[in-house]
């Protein structure tokens, strides 16, 4: 079946950049997004790339995704002590309309 | 604009009572609607999928006659959490999308499940 993989926990200090990777098995995946997680908080949708794309900037945002090693990974720039929460991936494939979620990867951001 | 919301936000209940969560889309009409259910610091797994007027349609392992799912309107579902007992504690969360097979899903806020 599906599965999506991320790292379990990334620290940053404030200012710098942060990349949080994901790497996917459903090579039929159409979508994939990026979601963002505040504590005892839904989901809110960041960013999300189509699968014939291998980039994606949106502001503060880049989405890069390498399709043939099924990686995915989200740049924050200037990462902000307002970014510490959870971050999703989840890929969405062509067969069905659900999505499929990574294990979530929590960002800290320190001074 | 795509809002969803979700009532209550947090439940206690002794073991073996009922519990019914809802979500509602407030200004859109949501053709289909996802129940998902979060274990803490794990992701989210997919319960079931509800198209507005049908039957809704469980994830392998989820117990229909347990997690009762109405999609009666276009901006409402609700999950029934029949029976509950300790292990079925967790962290539920809908989410809503306007178009059949397409489209975005917004999420809602989350409903906090506690059984005692």
């Amino acid at each position: 079946g599906e599965d999506v993989e991320q790292s379990l926990f990334l620290s940053v200090r404030e200012g710098d950049s942060s990349v949080i990777n994901c790497t996917y098995t459903d090579s039929s995946s159409t979508y994939l997004y990026w979601y963002k997680q505040e504590p005892g908080a839904g989901l809110q949708l960041l960013t999300y790339i189509f699968s014939n794309m291998d980039m994606k900037q949106d502001q503060r945002l880049t989405v890069l995704l390498n399709k043939k090693d099924k990686h995915l990974s989200l740049r924050i720039a200037d990462t902000q002590t307002g970014d510490s929460a959870i971050y999703f991936c989840a890929e969405r494939g062509w067969e069905a309309d659900k999505l499929i979620f990574g294990t979530g990867t929590r960002l800290q951001v320190f001074p | 604009g795509a809002v969803v919301s979700q009532h209550p936000s947090w439940v206690i209940c002794k073991s073996g009572t009922s519990v019914k969560i809802e979500c509602r889309s407030l200004d859109f009409q949501a053709t289909t609607m996802f129940w998902y259910r979060q274990f803490p610091k794990q992701s989210l797994m997919l319960m079931a999928t509800s198209n507005e007027g049908s039957k809704a349609t469980y994830e392998q392992g989820v117990e229909k006659d347990k997690f009762l799912i109405n999609h009666a309107s276009l901006t409402l579902s609700t999950l029934t959490v029949t029976s509950a007992h300790p292990e079925d504690s967790s962290f539920y969360i809908c989410s809503a999308r306007v178009l059949a097979g397409e489209g975005e899903q917004f999420f809602g806020p989350g409903t906090r499940l506690t059984v005692l």
